[in-house]
């Protein structure tokens, strides 16, 4: 039983635009939700997190929003650059768990 | 800050032998510590929870036996694949979150070990 669930397996946005990268779950016990960035062969990198409290947290290019009525979480890249080409995992918390969804992997062309 | 380092990123060796990977916390100290292992295109699975002091507490269906962790120390933790065999080739990822287990702390990763049994 998946409980976070990042349907798109792959993204390919041009430079400069938004990339919008989304996760559903189902779990509505979670605390928080976190992004993390993973390069091939190196362990992932994290982005941002929010709350579950909050419906919007923004960092620099990087903005996360919550829809906890519709269990959805999105994170919001813009500008787009080529470095942001990476494997991008959703995540979400409960006590000390952290459950991961699959990943979608994220091209962004010069 | 909140570094994690993984050791060896890389092994190959025959099938039959064990296998040991250190998960070390640099400049906090972990009192507990996560092992993950992701297959080919697919999410981080969750095998143990390694706590310092402690047994891990292990996932359902991830073999204890096979498996073994050992937190001996704040900032240290191993995982050894014993009797290794081509199965159990794969990536395998340590993390450890400051503030400990239950903390809001996001976790911090090592660089993983790609570990191939032939």
């Amino acid at each position: 039983d998946q409980q976070v669930k990042q349907n798109s397996p792959s993204l390919s946005v041009q430079e400069g635009r938004i990339s919008i990268l989304n996760c559903d779950y189902t779990n509505s016990m979670f605390d928080y939700f976190l992004w993390y960035k993973k390069y091939p062969a190196e362990g992932p990198t994290f982005l941002i997190s929010i709350s579950s409290i909050k419906d919007k947290n923004e960092d620099g290019r990087f903005t996360v929003f919550l829809n906890k009525s519709a269990k959805h979480l999105s994170l919001h890249i813009v500008p787009s650059q080529p470095g942001d080409s990476a494997v991008y995992f959703c995540a979400a918390m409960r006590g000390f768990k952290t459950i991961f969804g699959a990943g979608t992997r994220l091209f962004v062309k010069a | 800050g909140a570094v994690v380092s993984q050791h060896p990123s890389w092994v190959i060796c025959k099938s039959g032998t064990s296998v040991k990977i250190e998960c070390r916390s640099l400049d906090f100290q972990a009192t507990t510590m996560f092992w993950y292992r992701q297959f080919p295109k697919q999410s981080l699975m969750l095998m143990a929870t390694s706590n310092e002091g402690s047994k891990a507490t292990y996932e359902q269906g991830v073999e204890k036996d096979k498996f073994l962790i050992n937190h001996a120390s704040l900032t240290l933790s191993t995982l050894t694949v014993t009797s290794a065999h081509p199965e159990d080739s794969s990536f395998y990822i340590c993390s450890a979150r400051v503030g400990g287990g239950n903390s809001n702390q996001p976790q911090h990763f090592g660089d993983g070990t790609r570990l191939s049994i032939l």
